[in-house]
């Protein structure tokens, strides 16, 4: 069964801070499908990334950043030169390929509170 | 923009009581989700559908089902309410890419629903 941890439950940061999230992933599958979902206080997750598992090449987007690394089974997410309105829950999720209806399986999510 | 809605933003049902959670979605979208979130827990899936009248069992379906009669909307019923559902429940919708085996779209989530069974 695919299993997703995040292990950081929540993390407090000065602004202009940088911060990673970690996330650490189990799968039996080689083809799959990694994404990072943001939750701010109104409370709609909104899509960040997704990352297929044959593509290593890290990715930046603007201040956001990520490191696919297959061979530790991690796919981590830096917030380079925090803000305030960075501040959220951040959830790290898994799809295996080829599953019906494409479920994703969710971490238990990382709060970060970026203080002024 | 994907518009996924939830028809209520707090709920307050009693114990027993039949609950339905509904969810409407306006981009054709063939993937519907039903997802809890509890604190440390992250979302957990429930039920998910990727076709009208398809459904397939998520993590933790005990007590809840779902109905898809239409391909817009995606309801959750909670038979019989206890207090351990007590759970923010968010729905959620995606494009399938080649077949229900298909790559993986990005899910597009609903503003949740925060139900209270007392």
């Amino acid at each position: 069964a695919q299993k997703v941890t995040q292990a950081q439950t929540e993390i407090s940061v000065v602004e202009k801070e940088d911060v990673t999230l970690d996330c650490v992933y189990e799968t039996r599958d080689t083809t799959y499908y990694l994404f990072w979902y943001k939750q701010p206080p109104s409370g709609e997750l909104v899509f960040l990334i997704r990352r297929n598992s044959f593509d290593e090449q890290n990715e930046i987007s603007g201040r956001y950043s990520w490191n696919f690394q297959k061979s530790t089974s991690s796919f981590n997410f830096t917030i380079t030169a925090s803000q305030v309105v960075d501040s959220a829950v951040y959830f790290c999720a898994l799809s295996e390929f080829g599953a019906a209806g494409n479920k994703l399986t969710f971490g238990g999510g990382t709060r970060v509170l970026v203080k002024p | 923009d994907v518009k996924v809605t939830q028809s209520s933003r707090y709920l307050v049902k009693r114990t027993g009581e039949k609950v339905f959670l509904e969810c409407v979605q306006d981009m054709d979208h063939e993937n519907m989700f039903w997802y809890r979130q509890d604190p440390g827990l992250g979302l957990r899936l429930i039920y998910f559908s990727y076709d009208v009248k398809m459904k397939e069992k998520g993590d933790i379906p005990e007590g809840y089902s779902v109905s898809r009669e239409k391909k817009e909307r995606f309801s959750l019923i909670l038979e019989s309410a206890s207090t351990n559902q007590t759970s923010m429940y968010l729905c959620a919708s995606s494009l399938i890419r080649g077949g229900i085996r298909g790559t993986n779209e990005k899910l597009f989530f609903g503003s949740g629903t925060q139900l209270s069974v007392l």
